[in-house]
């Protein structure tokens, strides 16, 4: 069965640092999420993209956060200069037909 | 007033039992519900998907929608230990590509 795949499954970094975490979606899907999920806390949508570009975004995802598709296959979240408070379950979800299917996440820890 | 209210439990219950899981919410532009599984530290796992009022049912879960009242849930029926998990409510406005917004998620412990 398809499935999104994320990596890497933990990682961990300084204050300050950038961070790219990856998403593969499922293969014909055309729309892709980012969500996170701070430690006991609800998931919360970052952003969405369609056809290469942004489509919609929370008032979480600013100027540190950015989103790419480099090819065919690979949809990635940067973090250009990590806080603590980044530190959270990030979730690459891909869309089909309104149903989003969700991938196992990262989880970011900022030190 | 949150968008999504959701009990976060714990709802303890014994094998065999009926779970009974609710959310509420507040934007009536809400049109698509979706029910997600979580186990601890792992992604959201879809169960359940319905398009605007009534029921839906697969296997031992179904999935009901009140519109008029913003009330939605879920009833698994049978419940095992290995359903021992978060449940999460979600729904979407429907237009192409809307993001999803989540409750906070209920935690079911079911007992053997």
């Amino acid at each position: 069965e398809p499935e999104v795949t994320q990596t890497p499954s933990h990682q961990v970094t300084q204050m300050g640092q950038e961070v790219i975490l990856r998403c593969v979606p499922i293969s014909n899907h055309l729309y892709f999420y980012w969500y996170r999920q701070i430690l006991g806390q609800k998931v919360e949508f970052l952003v969405s993209f369609y056809n290469n570009e942004i489509s919609e975004k929370s008032e979480i995802f600013d100027d540190q956060f950015s989103v790419e598709r480099p090819d065919g296959s690979n949809f990635t979240l940067k973090i250009r200069s990590t806080k603590l408070e980044d530190s959270a379950m990030y979730f690459c979800a891909s869309m089909e037909g309104n149903i989003q299917y969700f991938g196992a996440g990262t989880r970011l820890s900022v030190l | 007033q949150k968008e999504v209210e959701q009990d976060p439990g714990p709802l303890s219950v014994p094998e065999g039992a009926i779970v009974s899981l609710n959310c509420t919410y507040s934007n009536s532009a809400f049109q698509y519900f979706m029910w997600y599984r979580q186990y601890s530290r792992k992604g959201p796992e879809l169960l359940m998907y319905t398009y605007s009022s009534g029921n839906k049912e697969d296997g031992r879960f179904t999935a009901q929608v009140d519109k008029s009242s913003k009330y939605i849930s879920l009833f698994i029926r049978d419940s095992q230990p290995s359903d021992s998990a978060t449940y999460l409510c979600a729904m979407s406005r429907g237009a192409a590509g809307n993001k999803l917004t989540f409750g906070g998620g209920t935690r079911v412990l079911v007992k053997p």
